[in-house]
């Protein structure tokens, strides 16, 4: 069984400070890890892909086999990275799980 | 943006009634994916089809009924609605070895 655990559901900075989201996944095989955001009563738009290793508006995200975590980190918030993010995890059947959720609120 | 239309967006009915919302895609895309999304639960999947007539069932799949008879529709089928089914519904699509690309949602309302 495959399982993502999130676990802050809130997450309140100030704008510039770094900012950290939680990430850690349960599977037994090859994983595949996603960041996907929110915006208010949005769709859902991917944020990070794992095998991509790109920074996309200033995140970045590290796959830790070890560990198993994908966390997301950005050195510096901005206030409209206020939103919800959602980490994922694909398995060898193409199903993703996601997790509960982080609401970030970037405060002026 | 993936090609995903969601219709209804909005749908209010009562218990017991039957409900189909429906997922149309424009992309061809192989892999199709009924979520819904809680509050305290993030998204968890209803059911998912890999293929015209082949479909699957997600974690959350008590209630819920699915059918693909066309690779660009996708519908979700609640055949008596009950107030626990009162929540946001997302379609979600994806080619092999893509990621997945979200509909805007459709908010069902169960009273």
């Amino acid at each position: 069984a495959q399982r993502v655990t999130q676990p802050e559901k809130l997450l309140s900075v100030f704008k510039g400070a770094p900012v950290e989201l939680k990430c850690n996944y349960s599977y037994s095989g090859s994983p595949e890890l996603f960041w996907y955001v929110q915006y208010s009563r949005q769709r859902l738009q991917l944020l990070l892909r794992h095998i991509s290793r790109e920074s996309i508006k200033g995140f970045t995200a590290d796959l830790n086999k070890g560990e198993t975590s994908f966390h997301l980190k950005k050195p510096f918030a901005q206030e409209e990275d206020s939103a919800m993010y959602y980490c994922a995890l694909g398995g060898d059947d193409y199903k993703l799980s996601f997790g509960a959720g982080t609401t970030v609120t970037v405060r002026a | 943006d993936a090609g995903i239309t969601q219709s209804p967006r909005h749908k209010v009915t009562e218990t017991g009634t039957p409900v189909t919302l429906r997922c149309h895609q424009t992309e061809n895309h192989r892999y199709m994916y009924w979520y819904r999304q809680d509050p305290g639960h993030g998204l968890r999947l209803i059911h998912y089809s890999y293929g015209v007539k082949d479909t699957d069932k997600g974690e959350v799949s008590d209630g819920y009924s699915v059918s693909r008879s066309k690779t660009e529709d996708f519908l979700l089928t609640l055949e008596s609605a009950t107030s626990s089914q009162t929540s946001v519904y997302f379609c979600a699509i994806r080619q092999t070895n893509s990621p997945l690309h979200f509909g805007n949602g459709t908010r069902l309302t169960v009273t």
